[in-house]
């Protein structure tokens, strides 16, 4: 039972092209997250979603598009993939009221 | 503004020996701190928190960490190093309860030798 999951684990594209990252919380939680890790390790907030509503959105481009459907979900989706976009991407999510974020297991996105 | 900041981007340390990662932070509120791990290819896992309770904190694995107010340090501790303790650790800090935003140091990688 993954408490939180994104599909695909693994996504390699050309440049130009659309793509998205899926994700899904089992914990009840009500507030969702992107992150980005660059190769340096380095990870930076996208976006913050609390009961559906964007909250944060940190300076993203426009190319990047978070969709939360409901509460159990934030997908991700990228327009005109660029080579500058490779990098890992995490979804995490918590609850108000408790204080630690829960991470899934990423999506390495590869541009070529 | 928030920030962390993680003094030492790769550690090193002999099997057995003290483990010490350095975390130091800046907040305008009482903050929540935080020490995640990562392994290669997989996501973050909490080690330990400190939520404005009792400043020595325990986390899993046999790590702890003190929070001091005084410092703005909350260092990462473990008596004595495992090889399976190899990994990236992240320090963290949010603004608490109903928090939107964890703020990540840029991790240290800690290497064990055998």
């Amino acid at each position: 039972d993954t408490a939180v999951s994104q599909t695909p684990k693994y996504l390699v594209t050309q440049m130009g092209n659309d793509k998205s990252i899926k994700c899904e919380q089992n914990l009840g939680h009500d507030t969702m997250y992107w992150y980005k890790q660059d190769s340096k390790k380095f990870l930076k907030i996208m976006f913050s979603y609390n009961n559906k509503e964007l909250i944060i959105n940190e300076t993203v481009p426009n190319r990047f598009s978070p969709k939360s459907p409901d509460k159990a979900h934030l997908n991700l989706h990228i327009n005109s993939l660029e080579l500058g976009d490779s990098a890992v991407y995490f979804c995490a999510s918590s609850h108000e009221g408790r204080t630690e974020a829960f991470f899934g297991q990423g999506t390495r996105l590869t541009v070529v | 503004a928030q920030s962390v900041t993680q003094l030492g981007s790769h550690v090193s340390v002999s099997e057995g020996a003290l483990v010490l990662l350095r975390c130091n932070y800046s907040s305008s509120v009482p903050p929540y701190l935080f020490w995640y791990v990562q392994y290669p290819n997989q996501g973050l896992q909490l080690l330990l928190k400190y939520t404005s309770a009792a400043t020595l904190v325990k986390g899993i694995n046999g790590f702890e960490a003190e929070f001091k107010k005084s410092e703005t340090s909350f260092h990462l501790t473990k008596p004595s190093a495992h090889m399976s303790d190899a990994a990236e650790y992240f320090c963290a800090v949010s603004e608490g309860i109903r928090t939107y935003k964890y703020i990540f140091g840029t991790g240290t990688r800690l290497k064990v030798l055998a």
